[in-house]
């Protein structure tokens, strides 16, 4: 089976770094996601890491390890449209994502 | 390039209607999925469609709920005899393959049971 487990909720000030960690448990390892959901809207796709380490996007960075069954987004330069749920999500089997509940990150000035 | 596009946006009905909502998925994208989310919690998987292989319905929550693919394209999730609980966002995603690939979302219908 799959779980998945993250923060429920975060706040962070403007222009400063969040990093939101990931756990799971999963019996087959397809890679690991991470998606950004604002308020009444549809999820977006952020990161996808398969192999242990450190993407780095932009202001956005996801970092894996599979050892630990572990993983963070880390969200530099924050700004107030940051202000979202963060979503991750593993496969189950191949192609099922399996979501964790989110994590609602508040940006304040 | 035009996205996931889902209909009806809103739906408000009673409880015991049957309801259809319709998904239209990036063109050439093989793999559909739907999603159930409620106020505050994750997505909850409900069905997978890939290509033409049989659908992977394991995350039906009753026999309530069925969905169809009709020519390997748009989809109709139809839920008969509304409940309450159904009340929630149903989102659906398509991606190219499946396989490890990102899923991109349609906007999403608000289902509304009174």
């Amino acid at each position: 089976g799959q779980n998945i487990d993250q923060p429920t909720e975060m706040t962070a000030t403007e222009g400063a770094i969040v990093q939101i960690n990931c756990t799971y448990q999963t019996s087959g390892f397809n890679g690991l996601f991470w998606y950004q959901q604002h308020a009444g809207e549809a999820p977006t796709f952020l990161s996808y890491n398969v192999l242990d380490g450190l993407e780095e996007k932009g202001r956005f960075s996801s970092f894996l390890s599979r050892s630990k069954g572990y993983s963070y987004l880390l969200l530099k330069e924050l700004q107030m449209k940051d202000s979202a749920s963060y979503l991750c999500a593993v496969p189950r089997g191949s192609y099922i994502p399996t979501f964790g509940r989110g994590t609602s990150l508040i940006v304040h000035p | 390039g035009a996205g996931v596009s889902q209909s009806p946006s809103n739906k408000v009905t009673e409880k015991g209607k049957d309801v259809e909502l319709r998904c239209d998925p990036i063109s050439g994208h093989t793999a559909l999925y739907w999603y159930r989310q409620s106020l505050g919690q994750g997505l909850e998987f409900l069905i997978y469609f890939q290509g033409n292989s049989a659908p992977d319905k394991s995350g039906l929550p009753s026999d309530r709920f069925s969905a169809e693919r009709t020519g390997g394209s748009v989809s109709t999730l139809t839920i008969q005899r509304t409940q309450q609980e159904d009340s929630a966002v149903y989102l659906c995603a398509s991606s190219l393959d499946g396989v490890g690939e990102t899923q991109y979302f349609g906007p999403g219908t608000r289902l509304l049971v009174l």
